[in-house]
């Protein structure tokens, strides 16, 4: 159980495309999922707490209107970066929580960049 | 600030040998830790959780220890396999503040030698 899939596992773009990864819980509900970003050999930085049905929490000095957080339902959660630049190339990675308080179940990640 | 912390050093141990791996958090209210192991391109993977109200707790191979007065965490590993080779990350959280969400450590990188 708790397991969470992202897709696409990994994405190739223009400069100035916009991409969508997707976030699903596929064995539990979660009302609450988290969109971490990771640079080659750092640590996960969180970029924003998505809340189904109310709009994301952003972490000081994430873009929102870059970074758009979409949690539609219980089971999915969705990153679009718009307008996207080589810089926004890193390794994205969801989790969720089986319950309100407990252990975050991450995803695969998925590898973007951006040429 | 609040923060999760770990110089990035790569620990190096011999297969069949334990591996301690440590991590120092600052914020005295975080009330879990959860060690994670990410091997490379993957998502971290639960290892093992521990809860504030607990010193020690064992799983299968791995032990997390908890020591809240100099707020430190390790993560040990009995007999260590070439499998274990990966990064590992500890993370806070602290329940309290209502968003659930989690801080990481900076990461250790294991390596295995055969």
């Amino acid at each position: 159980g708790a397991v969470v899939s992202q897709h696409p596992s990994r994405v190739i773009c223009k400069s100035g495309t916009s991409v969508k990864i997707e976030c699903r819980s596929l064995d539990f509900q979660a009302t609450t999922m988290f969109w971490y970003r990771q640079f080659p050999k750092k640590s996960l930085m969180l970029m924003a707490t998505s809340n189904e049905g109310s709009k994301a929490t952003y972490e000081q000095g994430v873009e929102k209107d870059k970074f758009l957080i979409n949690h539609a339902s219980l089971t999915l959660s969705t990153l679009t970066v718009t307008s996207a630049h080589p810089e926004d190339s890193s390794f994205y990675i969801c989790s969720a929580n089986l319950v309100s308080f407990g252990t975050q179940y991450f995803g695969p990640g998925t590898r973007l960049l951006v040429l | 600030g609040e923060s999760v912390g770990l110089h990035l050093p790569t620990l190096s141990v011999q297969e069949g040998d334990n591996s301690i791996i440590n991590c120092a958090y600052s914020n005295s209210a975080s009330d879990y830790f959860i060690w994670y192991k990410q091997e490379s391109g993957k998502g971290p993977q639960f290892i093992i959780d521990i809860r504030s109200n607990m010193d020690k707790r064992q799983g299968q191979r791995v032990t997390v220890l908890l020591n809240k007065t100099v707020k430190h965490l390790s993560l040990q590993i009995a007999a260590t396999q070439p499998g274990d080779s990966a990064v590992y990350f500890c993370a806070e959280n602290m329940g309290t503040s209502g968003t659930y969400k989690y801080i990481f450590g900076t990461g250790t990188r294991l390596k295995v030698l055969a």
